[in-house]
This record gives C-alpha cells, sequence and structure tokens, in this order.
C-alpha cells in the first residue's frame, strides 16, 4: 500500500529564508508525487508535480522539488519565503495509472516570521 | 478558468439526518473523486467514480455513503445517517483524461453533526 511521511508537524521561518519540507513515500513503482498547499479555510492548490522525466520539476509560486527515487523522497523547497507562504502543506504519492486515489502525508504547517 | 465548485460552503446537521454534499467537477473531466480532512488531520480517501459507478472506495466509505452523478454535471455525496465522526471537511476532486492523478480540488464543504 502507498504511503507518505511528512516528518515536520509544524516548521517555523523567517521572511526572506529559504525553506525545505520533507516528504518521503513508499510505493511499489515509479510514483505520481504531488505538493498541494492550503490556505486556512480553503481548499487543496496544486504547486507542482512529478511523474517523470527530470527529477527536479518547478512549481508555481517560486516552488521545486527534488523527487530522489533512491531516498523515497520528493522535498519542497524554496529559495526565499514570503509571508504570504504561511499555509499547510501536503504530500501526495498516487498510484500510476489513470484514475487512482491519492494519498496524502499528514502536512506540515509553515509558519512564517516577519 | 475552469474549476470545481462545492456546495454548500457549511453544512450544520444533526445527527441521525441525511445530507447530501453537492460538487460540479470540471466539464472535461471523467473521474470525479470524494476525500474527507477531519479537522487537524490529513485528507483521507473515500470514494473515486468513473463511467458512472464506483471505482474504488476506502474502509470510510461504508454503508451509510453514496455517490452519485445525477445529471452528468452534478456529483453528489450523500451520508444517510450522520455520527459526530462525519463532522470533518469534504473535498470533491476531478481528473482530466490524459493527465492521469492531477486532480483538481474544490473548495471543500464543512460538515458539522452536533
Amino acid at each position: 500500500a502507498q504511503s507518505v511521511t511528512q516528518p515536520d508537524i509544524h516548521i517555523t521561518v523567517s521572511e526572506g529564508a529559504s525553506l525545505e519540507l520533507r516528504c518521503n513515500y513508499s510505493y511499489g513503482a515509479t510514483p505520481y508525487l504531488f505538493w498541494y498547499v492550503q490556505s486556512p479555510g480553503q481548499g487543496l492548490q496544486l504547486l507542482l508535480k512529478y511523474f517523470s522525466g527530470d527529477t527536479l520539476v518547478q512549481g508555481i509560486k517560486g516552488f521545486e522539488a527534488e523527487f530522489k527515487r533512491s531516498q523515497s523522497s520528493f522535498n519542497l523547497r524554496k529559495p526565499s519565503v514570503h509571508w504570504s507562504d504561511a499555509a499547510e502543506y501536503f504530500c501526495a504519492v498516487g498510484a500510476t495509472g489513470g484514475g487512482n486515489k491519492l494519498t496524502f502525508g499528514t502536512g506540515t504547517q509553515l509558519k512564517v516570521e516577519l | 478558468e475552469p474549476e470545481v465548485t462545492q456546495t454548500p460552503s457549511h453544512q450544520v446537521t444533526q445527527m441521525g439526518q441525511e445530507v447530501i454534499l453537492r460538487c460540479v467537477p470540471i466539464s472535461n473531466h471523467l473521474y470525479f473523486y470524494w476525500y474527507r480532512q477531519i479537522l487537524g488531520q490529513k485528507v483521507e480517501f473515500l470514494v473515486s467514480f468513473y463511467n458512472n459507478e464506483i471505482s474504488e472506495k476506502s474502509e470510510i466509505f461504508d454503508d451509510q455513503f453514496s455517490v452519485e452523478r445525477p445529471d452528468g454535471s452534478n456529483f453528489t455525496l450523500k451520508i444517510r445517517s450522520t455520527k459526530l465522526e462525519d463532522s470533518a471537511m469534504y473535498f470533491c476532486a476531478s481528473i482530466k483524461m490524459g493527465r492521469e492523478n492531477e486532480q483538481f480540488f474544490g473548495p471543500g464543504t464543512r460538515l458539522t453533526v452536533l
């Protein structure tokens, strides 16, 4: 069964500092990997996704993530955090093949100090 | 840009009552999903729906739950007899064929069972 671990429940960074949110997945084949962001009271917005090809993927709002098969990781990074990035971030894994469910991690709550 | 919509945004009901949560997926999408998120917890898969039938469901999706696509545009989740533990945010999502697993999420319906 597929699973996702986000080891950091809360992270606090200063505005302008770099950010890395960790995500480890478990899946028997090549996974589809996603990062979603959720602002308070809002739905889930897709930041970026990895299906295949280049292991460094670029997303919206200046985020990027790197797929490392050897470490079963898909960490999210941003070189300079803005106060508006404060939100909850969810990593998710989807089975290869159409129509399959996403399995989410428990999320990382990001706080940005001004 | 097309988006998934959900109504109502907030539903309050008494324990034992039936509720119907409504979603309008993006018009050319073919797979539909319901997920739920209990306050402070991760997003959990409930059910996927394709070609007018359930393609996969989780253990959470018991006989109290049902889904329907009654008119070719709406996608509904019915809970027959709500329990306190059904209180959660319910998200609808949909996929466009050819973009497997890139799920677009609606803003959610917050269900409160009293």
